[in-house]
């Protein structure tokens, strides 16, 4: 129930291509669903993020789509570019209940120069 | 200010030692939290502070120990670790509650080895 499980757990995709990552979640009670891209030795950083009462949002090459009767969102990278090779997870949390961020496994993106 | 500052960056220590990580914030977050993040795995929550008092512990061993001085620092006291507690520890903070379109900031991280 608490898990978000996100595919795939790697990606390669040539530059200026559409990079796709998908996560699903079980708990209906989840109502804040943030995107975070991490470098290697840094933190991770939050991307974008969207509630459930919004199917798609959108903030520069960056996109989610959010499909609440399927429990499931997803993370869309347009002209993908080779600094935007990170590794991305996807969270969910319950925000009027508690502080906890639950992760998804995570995503190693390359982008091919 | 949207840092959330972590010292030190690195830390080696003996199994026998005594030693603290350190976390700054000033964005007036009440919410903050120790996470643990190994190689190549997503950030393990262990403890949170919320109005600088501890709200949840996931079950993590005590060896750990979390303090919330004020409600700009929290420190996480590490005393007998072993190997396997080698990882990022990160740091992170939010609103409590976060409604609205809040987010939780991570630091960059201490970069701890046990030997």
């Amino acid at each position: 129930q608490q898990q978000v499980k996100q595919s795939p757990q790697s990606l390669i995709v040539q530059k200026g291509g559409i990079s796709i990552i998908n996560c699903a979640y079980e708990n209906t009670a989840f109502d804040y669903f943030p995107w975070y891209q991490q470098f290697p030795g840094k933190g991770p950083a939050l991307l974008i993020a969207i509630r459930p009462d919004v199917s798609e949002k959108k903030e520069g090459r960056f996109t989610i789509s959010f499909n609440k009767s399927a429990k499931q969102f997803s993370l869309h990278i347009m002209d993908s570019q080779p600094g935007d090779s990170a590794t991305y997870f996807c969270a969910a949390s319950m925000d009027y209940r508690d502080d906890k961020i639950i992760f998804g496994k995570g995503t190693r993106l390359h982008i091919l120069p | 200010d949207t840092e959330v500052t972590q010292t030190p960056k690195h830390l080696v220590m003996g199994m026998t030692n005594k030693k603290s990580l350190k976390c700054e914030q000033h964005m007036g977050h009440r919410a903050m939290y120790w996470y643990k993040q190994k190689a190549k795995k997503p950030p393990e929550l262990m403890f949170v502070y919320s109005y600088e008092k501890l709200s949840i512990n996931e079950s993590v061993p005590s060896r750990f120990s979390p303090e919330c001085p004020n409600s700009s620092l929290l420190n996480l006291h590490l005393h007998a670790l072993q190997p396997e507690d080698s990882a990022l520890y990160l740091c992170a903070s939010s609103q409590v509650g976060r409604s609205g379109n809040t987010e939780a900031f991570f630091g960059q991280g201490t970069r701890l080895t046990v030997v």
